[in-house]
């Protein structure tokens, strides 16, 4: 078990709807990563927030957005869904201090878009 | 831009012998960092071993080593005595030391051990 906790584990619904990801990351981590693993593009980095403020942006689309809450859970909206935005996304954190900063994942919320 | 490259889409092993999973790695930074995570059938990812680029000896950690060859851009997994366990889909990372901290992931090598 990393500690970090996500939220459903399975979210199956159809497209043109919209859709939250939760996040707690492990007691202490400051950051929150969010990555995308589909069949087709693999792991990807989407999103990161620091103690609140987004930090990096990586492959995000604009119809998702995310935002860190003052208790560091993490939420990652989808809208407008579409079938190839099925994948498993996941959430990591790392720690403020102690390099070289590993991200422990979460286990993943399996989206299927239907 | 940082690139991993994972050429071995699939390895099978024999239980208790070792095993060395290839990654090599692209960047223009002096400084990285290197990671591998091991992503079993019930798709958590599990954080194994790391290795900054200035760490002038191999990271081990336990069964797990890490064959850091610089200046060919490799940075191999060996596993020692593999196990039934260690079946499960493995992959390559790297992250920049500073600045973004985000990582970039190689495409993996599933592993599959062998009674």
């Amino acid at each position: 078990d990393s500690g970090v906790t996500q939220t459903p584990k399975h979210l199956i619904t159809a497209t043109g709807q919209r859709v939250t990801l939760r996040c707690s990351p492990r007691s202490g981590d400051l950051s929150v990563y969010w990555y995308q693993q589909s069949l087709d593009q693999g792991l990807q980095f989407l999103i990161q927030y620091y103690n609140g403020e987004e930090r990096a942006k990586g492959n995000i689309l604009e119809r998702f957005s995310a935002q860190q809450f003052p208790d560091l859970h993490s939420e990652l909206n989808l809208s407008s869904l579409e079938l190839g935005d099925s994948a498993l996304y996941f959430c990591a954190s790392s720690p403020r201090t102690g390099y070289p900063y590993e991200q422990y994942f979460g286990p993943g919320t399996r989206l299927t878009v239907t | 831009a940082q690139k991993i490259t994972q050429t071995q889409p699939g390895m099978f092993v024999q239980e208790k012998e070792a095993v060395t999973l290839d990654c090599t790695y692209d960047t223009s930074d002096q400084s990285y960092g290197l990671f591998w995570y091991k992503q079993p059938s019930s798709g958590e990812m599990i954080f194994l071993i790391y290795q900054g680029s200035y760490d002038e000896q191999n990271a081990t950690e336990g069964r797990y080593s890490l064959n850091f060859q610089k200046a060919r851009k490799s940075a191999n997994l060996v596993i020692s005595a593999s196990q039934l366990g260690d079946s499960a889909m493995y992959f390559c990372a790297m992250r920049e030391r500073t600045g973004r901290r985000a990582l970039t992931f190689g495409s993996g090598t599933r592993l599959q051990v062998q009674p």
